[in-house]
């Protein structure tokens, strides 16, 4: 049983594609999250929805929505994609907004725009 | 500017030692902490956590020291094992950040038998 699911695990596109990631999460959490890991390897948020609604939206270009359908899933949409795209995106959720305390993350999506 | 510091990119230790992970940080607003741990292709998994309020959190094998003053905390693993082979991240929020984690760069430990 997975805890929190993304698809796909890798995405290789081409620049100016516009490509989803979908995230699941079983655990009943009302907080969900969009991180990307760079080739530097820091974790950086991106994004959190809190029970459907935008909670933190850092500084991210508007090619990135994040999409949230029900408080399970937050899908990431990502328009007229960039070289500079390229990163693992994990997904992550957790009981608690007001603090960032263990939070339980997805296995990453592997995105390769060439 | 990184608020959240790994000095060490990779720490190498014999199987049965103890492991020393260190962080250090530069936002005073932090006052909650944690550890996360991270093989190859899976994403980060929850290991231990500290309050502000507190200066060590124990959990098996796991031990978290938090020195506020020099903000400073640690992970400390006893026994090491070389299942514990990993990327080890920390990472600090502040109260009312809205879930913003803050994480460190990583560690990579490799736990030689």
């Amino acid at each position: 049983d997975t805890a929190v699911s993304q698809t796909p695990k890798y995405l290789v596109t081409q620049m100016g594609n516009d490509k989803s990631i979908k995230c699941e999460q079983n655990l009943g959490h009302d907080t969900m999250y969009w991180y990307k890991q760079d080739s530097k390897k820091f974790l950086k948020i991106m994004f959190s929805y809190n029970n459907k609604e935008l909670i933190i939206n850092e500084t991210v270009p508007n090619r990135f929505s994040p999409k949230s359908p029900d408080k399970a899933h937050l899908n990431l949409h990502i328009n007229s994609l960039e070289l500079g795209d390229s990163a693992v995106y994990f997904c992550a959720s957790s009981q608690a907004w007001d603090r960032g305390g263990e939070q339980y993350f997805g296995p990453g999506t592997r995105l390769t725009v060439t | 500017d990184q608020q959240v510091k790994q000095n060490s990119p990779s720490l190498s230790v014999q199987e049965g030692r103890i492991s020393i992970l260190n962080c250090d940080y530069t936002n005073s607003m932090f006052d909650y902490f944690l550890w996360y741990k991270k093989y190859p292709a899976e994403g980060p998994t929850f290991l231990i956590s500290i309050s502000s309020i507190k200066d060590k959190n124990e959990d098996g094998r796991f031990t978290v020291f938090l020195n506020k003053s020099a903000k400073h905390l640690s992970l400390h693993i006893v026994p090491s094992q070389p299942g514990d082979s990993a990327v080890y991240f920390c990472a600090a929020s502040a109260w009312g950040s809205q879930g913003n984690l803050i994480f460190g760069k990583g560690t990579k430990l490799s736990v030689k038998p």
